[in-house]
Order: structure tokens, then sequence, then C-alpha cells
């Protein structure tokens, strides 16, 4: 069960968009409509920002966006601001109560 | 309001056994399942094993199967993950995290226990 594969690292200004990826398995993300994606600020506990690919959680702003296509699943982040500048992580069920995550993408908002 | 409050920071040698916990409040604790997530210092998050506390059904990460035990209390509504022996290895920050039993991802989250071994 190998780790999901995340960029190391994106950046971008204030008020553009950005993109992080996120590569699994025809036995992960491929295979079922269940990635999650995490903000952890330093020092803090993860947040869950999109959930089943493309679901918002409640307070969660809409500047964040997901989607899938095969074994890729992306998050966009639009409008950047300071406060975004976080830890990114995926994750992705894989069957039979077992989950697995991505590396981790550090955004910094330049 | 819905919490999922762990035990303080500890500092442990190497052969030392440990237990940490994660109570839940606010919700149904038999209503959804706890998973324990590790953070090593620096580095990203790490599926450990997931427990559906209705009726203590475990599942481990094969990474961590034999070396941690995940077991929960449900007259007191907590969650525990014990070592019987800690290595310097373990050292990470530990989050305990809950889902919906028919939901696949994680919605409330711990703050963290931060587990320190050295000798």
């Amino acid at each position: 069960q190998s780790a999901l594969t995340q960029p190391a690292s994106v950046s971008g200004s204030p008020g553009q968009s950005i993109t992080i990826s996120c590569t699994g398995t025809s036995r992960d993300v491929g295979n079922y409509n269940l990635v999650s994606w995490y903000q952890q600020h330093p020092g803090k506990a993860p947040k869950l920002i999109i959930f089943e690919n493309i679901k918002r959680p409640s307070g969660v702003s809409n500047r964040f966006s997901g989607s899938k296509s095969a074994n890729t699943a992306s998050l966009t982040i639009s409008g950047l601001q300071a406060e975004d500048e976080a830890d990114y992580y995926c994750c992705s069920f894989a069957g039979s109560i077992t989950w697995v995550f991505g590396g981790g993408t550090k955004l910094t908002v330049l | 309001e819905v919490q999922l409050v762990q035990s303080g920071a500890e500092v442990k040698k190497p052969g030392e056994s440990l237990r940490i916990s994660c109570e839940g409040s606010g919700y149904t604790f038999t209503n959804y399942w706890i998973t324990w997530v590790r953070q090593m210092p620096g580095k990203g998050l790490e599926w450990m094993g997931t427990i559906d506390p209705s009726d203590s059904y475990t599942n481990y990460s094969p990474s961590f199967q034999g070396h941690v035990t995940i077991s929960v209390d449900r007259s007191t509504t907590t969650a525990y993950m014990q070592w019987s022996s800690l290595k310097t290895s373990d050292t990470a920050m530990y989050y305990c995290t809950r889902q919906g039993q028919l939901v696949r991802h994680f919605d409330y989250w711990g703050q963290g226990t931060l587990v320190t071994v050295s000798s």
C-alpha cells in the first residue's frame, strides 16, 4: 500500500489559482469516488476541506474545489489568500477499511 | 459540539510501554469509527488503523500491525492506542479522527498527542 503521489511544493501569488495533484492507482483513487483533502497549518491538526472527490464540508470556502480523473485527483484553490499557506494532504479509501494518504504538498503564498 | 480530546504529551524510553487516549464527546460514540494517524517529525500523515467502537472490530495498516493495539472503552467513550515496547522510531505526533460508518472521510480530529521516545 504505497502513499499517493503529490508534488512536494506549490506556490502562487495572492489572487491566483493553484492546483495540487494526487496520483494513486486503480486500487485506490481510481477505484472509488472517495478522495478527501485535508489542510494542515503548522502545529495544528488536519482539517477536512474536500470529501468524496468534489464535496465541501459546511463552512469551507468555495475557493476550494476538487476533481478526479482516472487515478488522479486534484485540489484547486482559487483567489489565493495568505491564510491558505499550509500543508495539504489527499487521502483515498482503498477498500476493506483501509486508507492511504498522499505525501503532502506545502503551499507557499508569495 | 463534537470533540475528540487526546491525552497529553509523553516522553518515554525505548522498550517502555505506553497507552494514549482519545475521548469523544458531543456525538453517539458507537456510530462513528475511530482512526489513528501518525505524523513523524516533518513528515506526512500515515493511516495506522481503524476501530469500530460498536463491536471493537479493528483493521490495521500492515505497516503497524503487531506493533500497536487499538481499543475502545464504550463506557467512557474513549479510544486507546498502546505500545508494549516503544522504539525511538515511534517518536511522532499521533492524531485520532472519526468517520461515519457510511462515509469514508475524516471529519473531526483530535488535537494530537506528541510521543517522544529517547534514551
